[in-house]
């Protein structure tokens, strides 16, 4: 069964905390995202990568950096967490023009 | 930029009836346009892909039309159940290269008995 596994589902960190989300795909897709979702927002796109060491910038990237080192894994990091960083983080991937396959999510909470 | 309004943020209906749901887009043309279904707690599921040049896509009691005219796109469940019950989301791509997919903020089903 193809995956989409996220490291953390629920991290609690403290404001200026430098926090990892570690994102792992098995299904040797090109693409991989990273977005965010609250309540009445939706899902917003924070970064995403086409190939290794390659990343674009969504909707949200402010606060945030990403890093492809390897085809199947991409880490989203808040360099300083802030409590409005507060939210559900999803990571996905696709091959192409593909369908989305979402991890569980990691649920942050920053105090 | 780029907007995904889908009009309603909650649905309630009754068992057994028609949920439509309904999909806005502005600034942009779309090669497709997904949907999906996202349970509390939990990552969203891909439903169906309908592209430009489809008007209908169909997949057991789910229905996807897609208006490119109208930039609209309607996600039908017939013979609704309580089990589908969650928020569904669309989506689509917004650059050439198709990568970069975007959401709507959803709309959350509840199907009452």
């Amino acid at each position: 069964d193809v995956k989409v596994t996220q490291s953390s589902r629920y991290l609690v960190k403290r404001t200026g905390e430098k926090v990892f989300l570690e994102c792992v795909q098995d299904m040797d897709h090109e693409n991989m995202f990273w977005y965010r979702q609250d309540p009445g927002l939706g899902l917003r796109l924070i970064y995403f990568s086409y190939d290794v060491k390659m990343k674009e910038k969504g909707d949200i990237p402010e606060g945030y950096s990403v890093s492809r080192e390897k085809k199947e894994r991409f880490s989203l990091i808040l360099e300083s967490a802030s409590t409005n960083q507060t939210s559900m983080y999803l990571c996905a991937s696709n091959s192409g023009a593909n369908v989305l396959t979402f991890g569980a999510g990691s649920r942050l909470t920053v105090l | 930029s780029q907007k995904i309004e889908q009009n309603s943020e909650a649905l309630n209906i009754q068992e057994g009836k028609t949920a439509t749901l309904t999909c806005n887009y502005t600034n942009y043309s779309p090669a497709y346009l997904q949907w999906y279904r996202q349970d509390p707690g939990r990552g969203p599921v891909f439903l169906l892909l309908i592209r430009e040049n489809e008007k209908e896509k169909r997949k057991e009691r789910l229905k996807v039309t897609f208006d490119t005219t109208l930039k609209q796109s309607l996600f039908h469940i017939t013979a609704s159940q309580p089990a589908d019950s969650a928020t569904y989301l669309c989506a689509l791509d917004i650059d050439s290269s198709a990568s970069k997919i975007i959401f709507g903020s959803g709309t959350r089903l509840s199907i009452r008995p």
